[in-house]
């Protein structure tokens, strides 16, 4: 069974300030993806970025980034120039790649950020 | 852009009452998902469906639960019998599958008395 583990229960980053929010996994599995997702206070889940595995090149989506190290297991995100709208619970996640559709997610605990004005 | 729509967005149910959930996927989708997030817990797998089966279930879809997908465009989480420890945020999803990314919706929230 995979576990994703976010150590930071809470963080906080000064409006326009760089922050970056850790996540480490434990798998055997070869194939997968990794994604973060976002929950705002209007709880809403929303995708932030996905990497696959099999690519050595670190995802980004504008101003979020990821650092994937596949052999320590650590996926973390970087967000620049934190925007208020940042504030959001942040939820690590692990998809491992089925021949079949049961690709269910495993989350993380999660990360309270919070963007400071 | 095309979205995951859930409904009620709050349910709230006596205990040992039947409760059915409700999701539209989006419509060219054609994984859904169900999971559930106990407040100030983590966000846990119950069930996947494709093909009009279900594919994986987690151990917290016991024989209590079941899911449905009664036409094109509905995809149901039946409670049958609540329990007090079933109130949590549900949360329906969807995907094209693979190593797609899926969609959520906003959630219902099930308060069980």
């Amino acid at each position: 069974a995979q576990t994703v583990t976010q150590s930071q229960p809470e963080m906080s980053v000064q409006e326009a300030e760089t922050v970056t929010l850790s996540c480490t996994y434990d798998t055997s599995e070869n194939n997968y993806y990794l994604f973060w997702y976002k929950q705002p206070p209007s709880r809403q889940m929303i995708l932030v970025i996905r990497q696959e595995a099999y690519k050595q090149q670190n995802a980004t989506e504008n101003r979020f980034s990821v650092n994937f190290q596949k052999a320590a297991k650590s996926f973390s995100l970087k967000i620049s120039d934190s925007q208020l709208g940042d504030t959001a619970m942040y939820f690590c996640a692990f998809m491992k790649l089925l021949n079949n559709a049961g690709n269910m997610l495993t989350f993380g605990g999660g990360t309270r950020l919070m963007v400071k004005p | 852009e095309p979205e995951v729509t859930q409904t009620p967005s709050h349910q709230v149910t006596q205990m040992g009452q039947e409760v059915i959930l409700r999701c539209v996927p989006i419509s060219n989708h054609l994984y859904f998902y169900w999971y559930r997030q106990i407040l100030g817990q983590k966000v846990e797998f119950l069930v996947s469906f494709y093909n009009n089966e279900i594919s994986e279930k987690s151990e917290i879809f016991d024989d209590q639960f079941s899911v449905e997908r009664p036409d094109g465009s509905n995809f149901t989480l039946k409670i049958r019998s609540t329990k007090l420890e079933d109130s949590a945020m549900y949360f329906c999803a969807s995907s094209r599958g693979g190593g797609q990314p899926q969609h959520f919706g906003d959630g219902t929230r099930l308060s069980i008395l």
